[in-house]
């Protein structure tokens, strides 16, 4: 399926650390998100990188994207206490460009 | 202006009773997603309205549930005889597709926390 998977599914780094969660999908995409989730609610758009793009960054955020691996990583650099939270990567893509999502990797930063 | 907006924020039933929920999504987006999400679960897809195509309903779990949007505005999802597996975070989310018809961000409501008792 075209739905993309995060590894590792729990993460824990002392403050200050970087913090790197990996994703991975099955089919050819269009574009791939990652968002962030606090409290099980509502998720937030973090960063989208297109499928002819490679790397992206967004303040402290850095997201790679290797289409011939289909894989794509989300780097959180110095992090801090509020970091603490979910983390999905989405994928678009196939016939009806539908966004799929994985199933998460909660990150826990450590004071 | 305004986001993604849903309601009641949430609901309390009992076992075997219907519920409604509602999605307003943001004005012009003409994707429509409806997910649920357990207690420490990932997001579990339900069903994708885009524009005026026939909904991808193939994430619905079972003839209970069901979802409606009119035109590209207001959906809502029904759950019928509700079940006590039902109980969940239900989260809508709308984007928009650009001229080359390529889905961008989603933009998410703060979710409907269903609970049956």
């Amino acid at each position: 399926s075209q739905q993309g998977e995060e590894d590792p599914q729990a993460l824990s780094i002392q403050e200050g650390e970087n913090a790197t969660m990996n994703c991975s999908y099955k089919t050819s995409i269009n574009n791939l998100q990652w968002y962030r989730q606090n409290s099980g609610r509502g998720l937030v758009h973090l960063i989208l990188i297109r499928s002819n793009e490679r790397e992206k960054h967004s303040g402290r955020l850095r997201v790679t994207l290797d289409t011939s691996k289909k894989s794509s990583s989300l780097l959180i650099t110095a992090s801090r206490a509020a970091d603490t939270a979910s983390y999905f990567c989405a994928t678009a893509g196939g016939r009806d460009d539908k966004i799929i999502f994985g199933k998460g990797t909660r990150l826990h930063i450590l004071p | 202006g305004a986001g993604v907006s849903q309601s009641p924020s949430n609901k309390v039933t009992e076992k075997g009773k219907d519920v409604e929920l509602r999605c307003d999504p943001i004005s012009g987006h003409t994707a429509l997603y409806w997910y649920r999400q357990r207690l420490g679960q990932g997001l579990e897809f339900l069903i994708y309205f885009q524009g005026n195509s026939a909904p991808d309903k193939s994430g619905l779990p079972s003839d209970r549930f069901s979802a409606e949007r009119t035109g590209e505005s207001v959906s809502t999802l029904t759950i019928q005889r509700t079940q006590q597996e039902d109980s969940a975070v239900y989260l809508c989310a709308s984007s928009w597709r650009t001229s080359g018809s390529k889905q961008e961000t989603q933009y998410f409501g703060p979710g409907t926390r269903l609970l049956v008792l």
